[in-house]
């Protein structure tokens, strides 16, 4: 199957810092790309759908002011949590979405996750 | 809005033995699709199986397949020939179909680990 990695894998930074997660598909062109946020032990909730090219869309909830997407090429999202406090620490997953049409089938894959620990 | 549930939060298996993983949706869409993810400890989700809400057959992918009962809104997931390395949790998913460059997100279920003994 396609390729996606994010990273960096684990970070750990002080409260009131700005940490930034790259996702990348590496064999394919996404249009869309997902980031997911996972607790321990929880199943995974979507944050936001990053289109190349234009706005994220961002789930109830989700403020987008804090958790900034760019989705600036067909290879390449960006999440970027900002002022991150403690209860930001969490399990980032980005998703890449290769379209080949309606009612494709495995055509989302996931990256290997972010593992992030806000002191 | 759609609603994907998995009530049991954990099963055990022995090695070599079947198991079934329940998975129950909800959707007013006439147009879906249902997945399957495993997520070893490593956190990394790795697909295993999809079913096509219009697929006349139950999807099978190796020792994976997929009991899909539409009228009951069940897509629960058979692993057969359990082996240690099947020990994760295990995630339903439902998407929407868009059309075009839209494409439809995911909304997963609660998750089952699963722990196979030997």
């Amino acid at each position: 199957g396609a390729v996606v990695s994010q990273h960096p894998s684990r970070v750990i930074c002080k409260s009131g810092t700005s940490v930034k997660i790259e996702c990348r598909s590496l064999d394919f062109q996404a249009t869309t790309m997902f980031w997911y946020r996972q607790f321990p032990k929880q199943s995974l909730m979507l944050m936001a759908t990053s289109n190349e090219g234009s706005k994220a869309t961002y789930e109830q909830g989700v403020e987008k002011d804090k958790f900034l997407i760019n989705h600036a090429s067909l290879t390449l999202s960006t999440l970027t949590v900002t002022s991150a406090h403690p209860e930001d620490s969490s399990f980032y997953i980005c998703s890449a979405a290769l379209i080949l049409g309606p009612e494709s089938t495995d055509t989302q894959y996931f990256g290997p996750g972010t593992r992030l620990t806000v002191l | 809005a759609q609603k994907i549930t998995q009530t049991q939060p954990g099963m055990f298996v022995q090695e070599k033995e079947a198991v079934t993983l329940d998975c129950t949706y909800d959707t007013s869409d006439p147009s879906y699709g249902l997945f399957w993810y495993k997520q070893p400890s490593s956190g990394e989700m790795i697909f295993l199986i999809y079913q096509g809400s219009y697929d006349q057959q139950n999807a099978t992918e190796g020792r994976y397949s997929l009991n899909f009962q539409k009228a009951r809104k069940s897509a629960n997931l058979v692993i057969s020939a359990s082996q240690l390395g099947d020990s994760a949790m295990y995630f339903c998913a439902m998407r929407e179909e868009g059309g075009g460059t839209s494409y439809g997100k995911l909304t997963f279920g609660q998750g089952t680990i699963l722990t196979v003994h030997p």
